[in-house]
C-alpha cells in the first residue's frame, strides 16, 4: 500500500481533459514538499512530465499541466491523445519514513 | 546527453546477493554534484526507491530495505553498483538507476532503461 494514493484507473476520449489526483497526508504532501509526476509507457522507464508541482521540462506539451493544494496534487491533461495511454505516478517525500515516495501508479485508458 | 545503462544478474537464487551495476555515459559522475539513486518495480506494481548516494560518498536507504542494501561508486570506472542480500521472491523487480535532479525534493532524471531481477530457485 503506498504512502500517495493514486486512482488505479483513470479514462477519456480523445480530445478530452483528465485528471489524475495523488493524496498524502502531513508527513509529505502536506508538510509542503513537492510533488513531481512520472510517465510510464508501456514497456519502457518513467520519464519526468512535471517536476516541483507545476513545472514542465522542455520537450512535455502544454498539454499537461500540475497543480498542489493541502495535502493533494493533481495533474491535468487536456486534449487527450491515444500517445498519452500510459501509467502515470506522482513522488514526493515523507519525512516520518525519511524516504522518497511514489504513488501506486494511475492507468490512463484512451478510449 | 547522459545516459545510464543497467547491467548484472538477470536471475538470483533465494537467500543470496542481488548484484547490478549502472553505467552512466555522456557525462561525469563526479561533476555537478549530482545524487544517484536506484529504484525499483515488481511486475505489474507500483515504484520504490530503494536509496541513493551522494556527490560525497553518504548513502540513504529506505528504511524497509535498509537492512539488506548497499550502494557504492566506482567513480574511475564512471559507474555505481547495488548490492540486495537475502533475497526473495519479493525482490523479483525491474530494477531502475537514475540521477537526482537537486530541488526542495529531488526528482529523477534520467533513468536507465530498467533490468529484470528474478528471484528463483
Amino acid at each position: 500500500q503506498s504512502v500517495l494514493t493514486q486512482p488505479p484507473s483513470v479514462s477519456g476520449a480523445p480530445g478530452q481533459r483528465v485528471t489524475i489526483s495523488c493524496t498524502g497526508s502531513s508527513s509529505n504532501i502536506g508538510a509542503n514538499y513537492d510533488v513531481h509526476w512520472y510517465q510510464q509507457l508501456p514497456g519502457t522507464a518513467p520519464r519526468v512530465l512535471i517536476y516541483g508541482n507545476s513545472n514542465r521540462p522542455s520537450g512535455v506539451p502544454d498539454r499537461f499541466s500540475g497543480s498542489k493544494s493541502g495535502t493533494s496534487a493533481s495533474l491535468a491533461i487536456t486534449g487527450l491523445q491515444a500517445e498519452d495511454e500510459a501509467d502515470y505516478y506522482c513522488q514526493s517525500y515523507d519525512s516520518s519514513l525519511s524516504a522518497s515516495v511514489f504513488g501506486g501508479g494511475t492507468k490512463l485508458t484512451v478510449l | 546527453q547522459l545516459q545510464l545503462q543497467e547491467s548484472g544478474s538477470g536471475l538470483v537464487k533465494p537467500s543470496q546477493t542481488l548484484s547490478l551495476i549502472c553505467a552512466v555515459s555522456g557525462g561525469s559522475m563526479s561533476s555537478g554534484g549530482y545524487t544517484w539513486a536506484w529504484i525499483r518495480q515488481p511486475p505489474g506494481k507500483g515504484l520504490e526507491w530503494i536509496g541513493n548516494m551522494y556527490a560525497d560518498g553518504s548513502t540513504h536507504y529506505n528504511p524497509s530495505l535498509k537492512s539488506r542494501v548497499t550502494i557504492s561508486v566506482d567513480r574511475s570506472k564512471n559507474q555505481f553498483s547495488l548490492k540486495v542480500n537475502s533475497v526473495t521472491a519479493a525482490d523479483t523487480a525491474v530494477y531502475y538507476c537514475a540521477r537526482e535532479i537537486p530541488s526542495s525534493i529531488n526528482w529523477f532524471d534520467p533513468w536507465g532503461q530498467g533490468t529484470l531481477v528474478t528471484v528463483s530457485s
